[in-house]
């Protein structure tokens, strides 16, 4: 089955800074890769996703970026912000449902 | 609209017992997710309904577990006997057709069998 690799567990960077969290996927068939955002006590919540057809997706301050041939696709947050400090996760969907999570990132933004 | 709605927040059972975990769905959503969520595993996908059949239950851990979806509305997970290895957090999501679209998860209930 499909295995997602997510680095790094633990983010913790200056408020006004970028954040980037890199995942690597290992079946080249996936073509569906979503990011989530976990708040404490709150199930996750999808924050951007990009489709094996693009390769690079922005919305505001969060952009992905998939790299399809090296099967590796990177969350970028620019001028972090207290609100960002949670667990993002990066997901790879090869079945039109079936989602393999990667581990997790906390992220702290320190004021 | 409400989102996706679990019941209870959290529960605290002994070994051996019945836990039923409850989730309504967003309604005209067609497609209904259990996940478990523990620090080792991460999240994992335990069964998906589309259409209240289930379509793929090969990440449902043991017989112990077992899922149903009555209606378009409702849906449980039970665990028969539950176990200490059992505790985490469970999440329901649901959405719409279930084709790489958003899925939007519920609050969870987190689980602990003591």
């Amino acid at each position: 089955g499909e295995n997602v690799e997510q680095h790094p567990s633990t983010l913790s960077v200056q408020e006004g800074d970028s954040a980037v969290i890199k995942c690597t996927y290992s079946d080249s068939a996936s073509n569906y890769f979503p990011w989530y955002k976990q708040e404490l006590g709150k199930g996750p919540q999808l924050i951007i996703d990009i489709r094996s057809n693009v390769g690079e997706k922005k919305d505001q301050r969060i952009a992905v970026t998939l790299n399809k041939t090296a099967k590796h696709f990177s969350l970028h947050i620019t001028e972090t912000q207290p609100e960002d400090s949670a667990v993002y996760f990066c997901a790879a969907s090869i079945t039109d449902y079936k989602l393999s999570f990667g581990a997790g990132t906390t992220v702290t933004v320190r004021a | 609209d409400a989102g996706v709605i679990q019941s209870p927040r959290h529960e605290v059972t002994e070994m051996g017992q019945e836990v039923t975990l409850r989730c309504k769905p967003i309604s005209g959503h067609n497609s209904l997710f259990w996940y478990r969520q523990t620090m080792m595993r991460g999240l994992e996908l335990l069964i998906y309904f589309n259409n209240n059949v289930p379509i793929d239950d090969s990440g449902m851990p043991e017989d112990r577990f077992s899922a149903k979806m009555p209606n378009a509305s409702f849906s449980t997970l039970k665990i028969q006997p539950s176990e200490p290895r059992d505790s985490a957090v469970y999440f329901c999501a649901s959405n719409r057709q279930g084709l790489n679209t958003e899925a939007f998860f519920g609050q969870g209930t987190r689980l602990t069998v003591v």
